[in-house]
């Protein structure tokens, strides 16, 4: 059973729109919501993180919306842009920051 | 600094074979990590180290042993191969409170 439920699967954006990509868990022992990007061939990267006591955190074009009444968490990429176009994860985390549970993925690819 | 470096980049291996996924870190991290990433099912944790001498299983540790002689170092054996373990492996290494986890690039396993 999948600790982190993220949707959807792909997305297709055109450059300069807006990404969205959901992740919901049960879980209230996590502590810390983490997001990472991962090029074909090459390792996840971390690109964005929350702690459950803040609403929203961003970081340039890349924000982060938690809403822990709901349990739920989601990554918005304004002004998408092709080098954006990758698989993300969020995730989360859990005792001491020693387990970290990832969503299935989401492989976002963006027009030109 | 090299980072996380796995070897080998690929390995083709016949049900039943043994091998051992070398991991080694040249950032002096105490947490380092090994997970298994599968279409449609992210990345699942499956043994982590806190520091030499220290293991602890992840989610899907079966059929997998891992041991921790030093910092640098966190090789993952297959005891006995099989098609189930055909995935993608990657290797991450973060520091002691720190949050951001670092991943190697990766070693594309095949069992037949």
């Amino acid at each position: 059973q999948q600790q982190v439920k993220q949707s959807p699967q792909s997305l297709i954006v055109q450059k300069g729109g807006i990404s969205i990509i959901n992740c919901a868990y049960e879980n209230t022992a996590f502590d810390y919501f983490p997001w990472y990007q991962q090029f074909p061939g090459k390792g996840p990267a971390l690109l964005i993180a929350i702690r459950p006591d803040v609403s929203e955190k961003k970081e340039g074009r890349f924000t982060i919306s938690f809403n822990k009444s709901a349990k739920q968490f989601s990554l918005h990429i304004m002004d998408s842009q092709p080098g954006d176009s990758a698989t993300y994860f969020c995730a989360a985390v859990s005792d001491n920051f020693n387990k970290f549970y990832f969503g299935s993925g989401t492989k976002l690819n963006v027009k030109p | 600094n090299a980072g996380v470096t796995q070897t080998p980049k690929f390995q083709v291996l016949k049900t039943g074979q043994s091998m051992t996924l070398q991991c080694a870190q040249d950032m002096n991290h105490e947490y380092m990590s090994w997970y298994r990433q599968d279409p449609g099912m992210g990345l699942r944790l499956i043994h982590y180290s806190v520091g030499a001498g220290i293991t602890d299983q992840g989610e899907v540790p079966n059929g997998y042993n891992v041991s921790r002689s030093t910092t640098e170092d966190f090789p993952l054996r297959l005891l006995s191969a099989a098609p189930s373990q055909t995935s993608v492996y990657f290797c991450a290494s973060r520091q002691t409170g720190g949050r951001e986890q670092y991943f190697g690039p990766g070693t594309r396993l095949t069992v037949t």
